[in-house]
Order: C-alpha cells, then sequence, then structure tokens
C-alpha cells in the first residue's frame, strides 16, 4: 500500500539555523501539506501546496518558512532561522481528492 | 471560544467494551469530519471521513455526525487492546482533500485493558 515517507525521522540543530524537512508524497496524489504538532498539544495545519504553489497557509506559517517542491517526488519544508519553539513533530501529508495520508513525522529539536 | 474541543482523557475501558468518543465544534461552516488513529510518536491514520448528518459504519467502528448540534462521535465495538491508543477528530470546510487545512481536536488517549 502506497504511503507518505519522511526525513530524516529525527533532526537536532542549533537556534538559527536552518534545516530541511523532506517528504515524498503517495506518488498520484495532487495535494500536499504540512503539519505541526508540539509535544500535548494539538496537530497544527501549516500550509497546502497544489500545482506547485501555496493554497493555503496558516497563521503559523510566517516568513521564516517555505516549501518547495523541487522534482516530481519530493516536497519540502524549509525553515530558515530555527527557534526553540520551532521544537516540534512536522507531519506531511498528500491528498488525491477527499483526504489526506499523513507521514510519520519528522521530530525537530532546537537546542 | 476553541474551534474544536475534545476530551484529552485518559480514557480507560476493558477488553471487550464499546467506546465512545466525542468532539464538539464552534464553527458552523465545518462540513467534512474525519477521525484519526495516532500511536505514540507517529503519524495520524486515517479511521472514517464522512460530511453529512447521520451515522456512518465500518467494521467495528461507527462515526457519528450532527450538523445541528455541532457534535460528532466515534464508536468502537468488541474494543480490542490494540484500539490503544489516541484518537484524534479533524474537521475542514472544504472537502477536507482540497486546500483546506484540517482543524484538530486534540485527542483522546485511549487504553483498553485485557
Amino acid at each position: 500500500e502506497p504511503e507518505v515517507t519522511q526525513t530524516p525521522s529525527h533532526q537536532v540543530t542549533q537556534m538559527g539555523q536552518e534545516v530541511i524537512l523532506r517528504c515524498v508524497p503517495i506518488s498520484n496524489h495532487l495535494y500536499f501539506y504540512w503539519y505541526r504538532q508540539i509535544l500535548g498539544q494539538k496537530v497544527e495545519f501549516l500550509v497546502s501546496f497544489y500545482n506547485n504553489e501555496i493554497s493555503e497557509k496558516s497563521e503559523i506559517f510566517d516568513d521564516q518558512f517555505s516549501v518547495e517542491r523541487p522534482d516530481g517526488s519530493n516536497f519540502t519544508l524549509k525553515i530558515r532561522s530555527t527557534k526553540l519553539e520551532d521544537s516540534a513533530m512536522y507531519f506531511c501529508a498528500s491528498s488525491l481528492s477527499d483526504t489526506q495520508y499523513f507521514g510519520p513525522g519528522t521530530r525537530l529539536t532546537v537546542l | 471560544q476553541k474551534e474544536v474541543e475534545q476530551d484529552p482523557g485518559p480514557l480507560s475501558v476493558p477488553e471487550g467494551a464499546i467506546v465512545s468518543l466525542n468532539c464538539t465544534y464552534s464553527n458552523s461552516a465545518f462540513q467534512y469530519f474525519m477521525w484519526y488513529r495516532q500511536y505514540s510518536r507517529k503519524g495520524p491514520e486515517l479511521l472514517m471521513y464522512t460530511y453529512s448528518s447521520g451515522n456512518k459504519e465500518d467494521g467495528r467502528f461507527t462515526a457519528q455526525v450532527d450538523k445541528s448540534s455541532k457534535y460528532i462521535s466515534l464508536f468502537i465495538r468488541d474494543s480490542q487492546p490494540s484500539d490503544s491508543a489516541t484518537y484524534l477528530c479533524a474537521m475542514s470546510v472544504g472537502s477536507g482533500g482540497g486546500a483546506d487545512g484540517l482543524t484538530f481536536g486534540k485527542g483522546t488517549h485511549l487504553i483498553i485493558q485485557p
């Protein structure tokens, strides 16, 4: 069964550094998403992406975040200058039409 | 007022019991409703998807939506220890698979005692 994959599973970085989180969505899906989940809190929507551009973004998705689909298979989330409060699980999801399928997540730890 | 409210639990029940999990919401624009299951340190796994008021059944799982009361439920029959997980309700204005992001509840931690 096709699934969304994410790398790395755990990323540790120093405050102020840039990180890139990578996702491979399900191959025939058209919509791509990033969510985050701070420990003990809700899963929160960050951004959706369709046809090589951002479709919708939340107020969390500020100028330090960017997304890209650099080729036909990968979907990336870049955080330009990480802050301590960016420590969270980041989930990628993809959808063909009506339901979103999530990857296993990347745990980001900012020191 | 929070958009989606869900009792975090933990909810502990004996094996074989019927489990009832619930969410309330305040935004009447939500039209699509989902239940996800999340094991510790894993991604959410889709269980049920529905967009109309009423019941939808899939094996041991039944999703119920009452749009007039802004209330959704997930029932699990013949609960098993393997059902122990966190159950997240999620909802969206659009179809759930388009541009709209999902709005999640905080999740209910369910424990099924053998």
